[in-house]
């Protein structure tokens, strides 16, 4: 069954660097979503990227982050300037178009800033 | 700003019992996602409501959703261990691929 993938599963990095986040969208899918979930927390919508633009963004994804589809399988999510607070746990999503409108997200990437 | 509130945010249940966690939206939406999730793993897609009145239900659970209430329920029928998880619902808004996500219900069956 076709997954979404997520690289590296485990990020630790320090305060200022720049991240690249990587997510591999199921194949034949045209959404994508980027996630995040702090530690005990709920999910929070950062981004969606549709036809390669963004569709939509929450107050979240700040000039700090970015999103790119650099080829045709990979999207990325980079966060410039990494702040303590950006430690969580990132997930990819994506979704087919047509009427199911089911996501499916991959396993996520853990963001440690130290 | 758009509020999905859930409740009750924990729940210990024996095995064997009903229960239903409700999930209550402060905007219109006509699409409402109910996921699960084990501590430390991603988020598993379990219903997708799309209309006002849309009923799904999958082995001991069935999701509903009232769009005029603004609410929609997930009910556990016959609760087992395995059904020990978090559960959140997310509302998309009708604009489309704009979601906000419930606070999560964190759920323990008890044998």
């Amino acid at each position: 069954e076709p997954e979404v993938t997520q690289t590296p599963s485990h990020q630790v990095t320090q305060m200022g660097q720049e991240v690249i986040l990587r997510c591999v969208p199921i194949s034949n899918h045209l959404y994508f979503y980027w996630y995040r979930q702090i530690l005990g927390q709920k999910v929070e919508f950062l981004v969606s990227f549709y036809n390669n633009e963004i569709s939509e963004k929450s107050e979240i994804f700040d000039d700090q982050f970015s999103v790119e589809r650099p080829d045709g399988s990979n999207f990325t999510l980079k966060i410039r300037s990494t702040k303590l607070e950006d430690s969580a746990m990132y997930f990819c999503a994506s979704r087919a178009q047509g009427s199911s409108y089911e996501q499916y997200f991959g396993p996520g990437t853990r963001l440690t800033v130290t | 700003e758009l509020k999905v509130e859930q409740n009750p945010l924990f729940l210990s249940m024996q095995e064997g019992k009903n229960y239903t966690i409700y999930c209550n939206y402060s905007t219109t939406s006509d699409r409402l996602y109910w996921y699960r999730q084990d501590p430390g793993k991603s988020l598993e897609s379990l219903f997708v409501l799309l209309s006002n009145g849309a009923v799904k239900q999958e082995g001991r659970l069935m999701a509903s959703l009232d769009t005029k209430a603004r609410l929609s329920t997930l009910h556990i029928t016959a609760a087992v261990h395995d059904l020990s998880a978090t559960y959140f619902c997310a509302v998309e808004l009708n604009t489309g691929n704009q979601f906000y996500f419930g606070t999560g219900t964190s759920l323990t069956v008890i044998p």
